[in-house]
């Protein structure tokens, strides 16, 4: 089993459609959380960090359920410019730092 | 613009060769952060410096080897390259307070013949 799995997708939605993911990780001491958005052929870009309490900024809005072992992305009132691959990071430090991404998972907006 | 900068941008090299990559990390980042891409996948943890020491390493062999600099640039070295290192190699810098949330260089993709 994969540390961090994501749906691979495409998700293909129309414009102003509301757009969720999840992403479940495998290690309970996992620390830290965050989405990434990656364009084709370009390098990953922080979209946002996840709180425990859940965090929202504009149309985005980012969820975690230890209990469950999943991080969320809720993208409401879809753009054009937010079709990409969407990536979530989970983190945890003991004696030293270990990062894992998932695979993605691509979004296609359509007009 | 993140403010990390990556060289060479592309590079191709023959199996058994050595490669070096280089990651300039934005200014006032201690941290500097190596994956591999592979097409279609996320990128795979290589290794992270801090204040020019390894502070963790995914499931790389030795033959990926790495420095930090006094200025917190960075170095990948990649010893008897294999086809399979083929990939986008990308290196992140974030401060030691914040080491997770991490600006990305544009990459360098290595292509091995």
């Amino acid at each position: 089993r994969k540390e961090v799995e994501q749906d691979p997708g495409p998700f293909n939605v129309p414009e102003g459609a509301t757009v969720a993911f999840n992403c479940t990780y495998s290690n309970s001491a996992s620390q830290s959380f965050f989405w990434y958005r990656q364009d084709c052929r370009k390098e990953p870009k922080l979209l946002m960090s996840v709180y425990s309490s859940g965090n929202e900024d504009g149309r985005f809005t980012a969820q975690l359920n230890r209990a469950s072992q999943y991080i969320s992305l809720l993208i409401r009132d879809s753009k054009l410019s937010d079709s990409a691959t969407y990536l979530c990071v989970v983190t945890f430090y003991s004696s030293a730092s270990k990062i894992i991404f998932g695979s993605g998972t691509r979004l296609s907006i359509r007009p | 613009e993140t403010g990390v900068t990556q060289s060479p941008t592309h590079l191709i090299k023959t199996r058994g060769q050595q490669v070096t990559l280089r990651c300039s990390s934005q200014s006032g980042h201690n941290t500097v952060s190596w994956y591999q891409q592979a097409l279609g996948q996320g990128p795979q943890f290589i290794f992270q410096y801090y204040r020019e020491e390894e502070n963790g390493r995914g499931n790389f062999p030795p033959r990926f080897s790495g420095l930090q600099f006094p200025n917190y640039s960075s170095e990948l070295n990649v010893n008897a390259l294999e086809l399979d290192d083929s990939a986008l190699y990308l290196c992140a810098s974030s401060t030691g307070q914040k080491a997770y949330e991490q600006y990305f260089g544009p990459g360098t993709r290595l292509t091995v013949t």
